[in-house]
């Protein structure tokens, strides 16, 4: 079955420092991957989703995650954190069968000024 | 602005009331879903509507009833909650093919007195 290891439950960086949180899938096919965000009170958004081709991607809000097969990874970049950027991230696989997300179980970032 | 919308906003209810929540999306998606989410924890999945079609059920208690009336609207029916079933209830649409971005709305606060 499919799975999600967000290993950081929190991340704290200072504004303006890089960013890098960590996602690792288990998945047996070629995995659609997804990135979401989500701030107090309110729903996800997507940030962004790899299906296949580039193994770069680039998102909204200046985010970017980057697919490695071999490390299983798709993790999630920006070079310069806001101090809105702070909010909780969830990475997701799309499951083999039916219309369903495996989310990991999120990483919440502080931004210390 | 979401393009998935939710209300109420907030609900408290008692354990013998009877209420629903409402979703509405206006994308042209053919797929609807229904999630909880706890404090600190992702989503959990709990029904999924395909072509206004119930196609996944992820064993939730009968208590919680699903509608979808037609292809912009879905509603969860709510009657003899448990305090335990205080939590963020969340709306997503997607395209109705396997493994799309789905878009979520903001949720509804639900507590249970």
């Amino acid at each position: 079955a499919q799975s999600v290891t967000q290993p950081d439950i929190h991340i704290t960086v200072s504004e303006g420092a890089s960013l890098e949180l960590r996602c690792n899938y288990s998945y047996g096919a070629t995995p659609y991957l997804f990135w979401y965000v989500q701030s107090p009170g309110q729903g996800l958004q997507l940030l962004l989703k790899y299906f296949s081709g580039d193994t770069l991607v680039q998102g909204i809000k200046g985010f970017e995650a980057e697919f490695k097969r071999s490390q299983s990874s798709f993790n999630l970049r920006k070079p310069s954190v806001h101090w809105s950027d702070a909010a909780e991230y969830f990475c997701a696989v799309g499951a083999a069968y039916g219309n369903k997300l495996v989310f990991g179980a999120g990483t919440i970032l502080r931004v210390k000024s | 602005d979401t393009e998935v919308t939710q209300t109420p906003k907030h609900l408290v209810m008692g354990m013998t009331n009877k209420k629903s929540l409402k979703c509405e999306q206006h994308m042209g998606h053919r797929a609807m879903y229904w999630y909880k989410q706890k404090a600190k924890k992702p989503p959990e999945l709990m029904f999924v509507y395909s072509y206004e079609k119930l196609s996944i059920n992820e064993s939730v208690p009968s208590r919680f009833s699903p509608e979808c009336p037609n292809s912009s609207l879905l509603n969860l029916h709510l009657h003899a909650l448990q305090p335990e079933d205080s939590a963020l209830y969340l709306c997503a649409s997607s395209q109705a093919s396997r493994n799309q971005p789905q878009h979520f709305g903001d949720g509804t606060r639900l507590s249970i007195l």
